[in-house]
């Protein structure tokens, strides 16, 4: 099984309807992130959060709101989808060590029609 | 702010020719350094990092990163490219001191291309 498991792999839906995007890691990692991929851009983080009580604004964070149910989970929302919100979204966890890596989901292709 | 510029967005090299793949980043301190790997409908893979020590590293695959503070590069190499690393690569910046360490600023990735 993966790390850091995010459901669903593959979202359509419509313009103004909310969405939510799951994640659940087996890291036992404290630290959480949602990035946005587009392409040509790279990644963008979203939102991140440091522990179950510590959730921050990433460099993108309009539109959007997040959820921390438990260390081992980070859930995504979109109150009301846009088109240009269309994109491959991807969890991400690390622990609390400054020099480590952060460990990827497979990500979450959303597409808003 | 910290920013990262990776040049060229499409790399296309011969199977058995030396892959060269450049990262230049923007800091006001030395930035821990990160290059990831995206194959076809997966997740972000760490291929190598750097975050203190030897300025060169040795990553998976064959493949090597050299910190250069001077240069403010930290461009990626390997010596003979394998059909297998058709993919995209992303260069990844943190800064080490805003308690942030893992909150990655990345580059907007290099697509590549490996021929026979």
């Amino acid at each position: 099984d993966a790390d850091v498991t995010q459901t669903p792999r593959n979202r359509i839906t419509k313009t103004g309807k909310r969405i939510m995007l799951e994640c659940s890691q087996t890291k036992g990692h404290d630290r959480m992130y949602w990035y946005r991929q587009d392409p040509g851009l790279g990644l963008q983080l979203i939102y991140y959060s440091f522990d179950v009580k510590d959730i921050n604004k990433g460099e993108i964070s309009d539109g959007y709101s997040v959820s921390r149910q438990a260390q081992a989970k980070f859930s995504l929302s979109l109150e009301s989808a846009i088109p240009n919100q269309t994109a491959l979204y991807f969890c991400a966890t690390s622990d609390d060590e400054k020099n480590t890596e952060a460990f990827f989901g497979q990500g979450t292709r959303l597409t808003v029609v | 702010a910290q920013s990262v510029t990776q040049l060229g967005s499409h790399v296309s090299v011969s199977e058995g020719a030396l892959v060269l793949l450049r990262c230049n980043y923007s800091s006001s301190v030395p930035p821990y350094l990160f290059w990831y790997v995206q194959y076809p409908n997966q997740g972000l893979q760490l291929l190598l990092k750097y975050t203190t020590g030897a300025t060169l590293v040795k990553g998976i695959n064959g493949f090597e990163a050299e910190f250069k503070k001077s240069e403010t590069s930290f461009h990626l190499t390997k010596p003979s490219a394998h059909m297998s690393d058709a993919a995209e690569y992303f260069c990844a910046v943190s800064d080490p001191f805003t308690g942030g360490g893992n909150k990655l600023t990345f580059g907007t990735g290099t697509q590549l291309k490996v021929e026979l």
